[in-house]
């Protein structure tokens, strides 16, 4: 089955700063990579994602690249602000499920 | 309300005790999952349902027994469980699983922490 890891399992950043986490995956089948963001005591919620057949995505801050070759994919924050702290996981889905990183736990200081 | 609800929020119990954790989601969706969230671990996927059908189990124990009588709602049934098995489950839907688009976007509940003594 898929097997996910994820990298830091923390980070600590400056405001302003840029954050990046790595993930890596092992199932060459799995074509969907959705990022999580669960905030202390709240349900985990997307933030972005990307399919297989495209490299880069951006939205405002965050940015996600995929190299499909290589199976890993990383999510980038840029001009982090406090309220980025959180958990974010990485996650890999291939037809019947979803297997997700351990987490990186990034906090922002001001 | 992201239309995905877990009851209990918070559940004690001891370890002869039988409970059930409930979850509805009023989105429509025709998949639905558990998820055990523990201290410094993944999220471990537990049970996937299809269009009412187990697609999914992964070596969870047989302490845990889960049922989905409806697209709408699913359940874990707890039995005899240990105290290794303390954490937040999780419940979470999708449009559906399809082996081109994966599982699409999941919807996660709120959770329900679970204490077992």
């Amino acid at each position: 089955g898929e097997n996910v890891e994820q990298h830091p399992s923390t980070l600590s950043v400056q405001e302003g700063d840029s954050a990046v986490i790595k993930c890596t995956y092992s199932d060459s089948a799995s074509n969907y990579f959705p990022w999580y963001k669960q905030e202390l005591g709240k349900r985990p919620q997307l933030i972005i994602d990307i399919r297989s057949n495209v490299g880069e995505k951006k939205d405002q801050r965050i940015a996600v690249t995929l190299n499909k070759t290589a199976k890993h994919f990383s999510l980038h924050i840029t001009e982090t602000q406090p309220e980025d702290s959180a958990v974010y996981f990485c996650a890999a889905s291939g037809s019947n499920d979803m297997r997700f990183g351990a987490g990186t736990r990034l906090t922002v200081k001001p | 309300e992201t239309g995905v609800t877990q009851t209990p929020r918070h559940l004690v119990m001891g370890m002869t005790n039988k409970k059930s954790l409930k979850c509805e989601q009023h989105l429509g969706h025709n998949a639905m999952y558990w998820y055990k969230q523990s201290a410094k671990k993944p999220l471990e996927l537990m049970f996937v349902y299809n269009f009412k059908e187990q697609t999914e189990n992964n070596s969870v124990p047989s302490r845990f027994s889960p049922e989905c009588p409806n697209s709408s709602h699913l359940f874990l049934h707890l039995h005899t469980l240990q105290p290794e098995d303390s954490a937040l489950y999780l419940c979470a839907s999708s449009p559906g699983t399809s082996g081109r688009l994966g599982t699409g976007e999941l919807f996660f509940g709120e959770g329900s922490r679970l204490t077992v003594l």
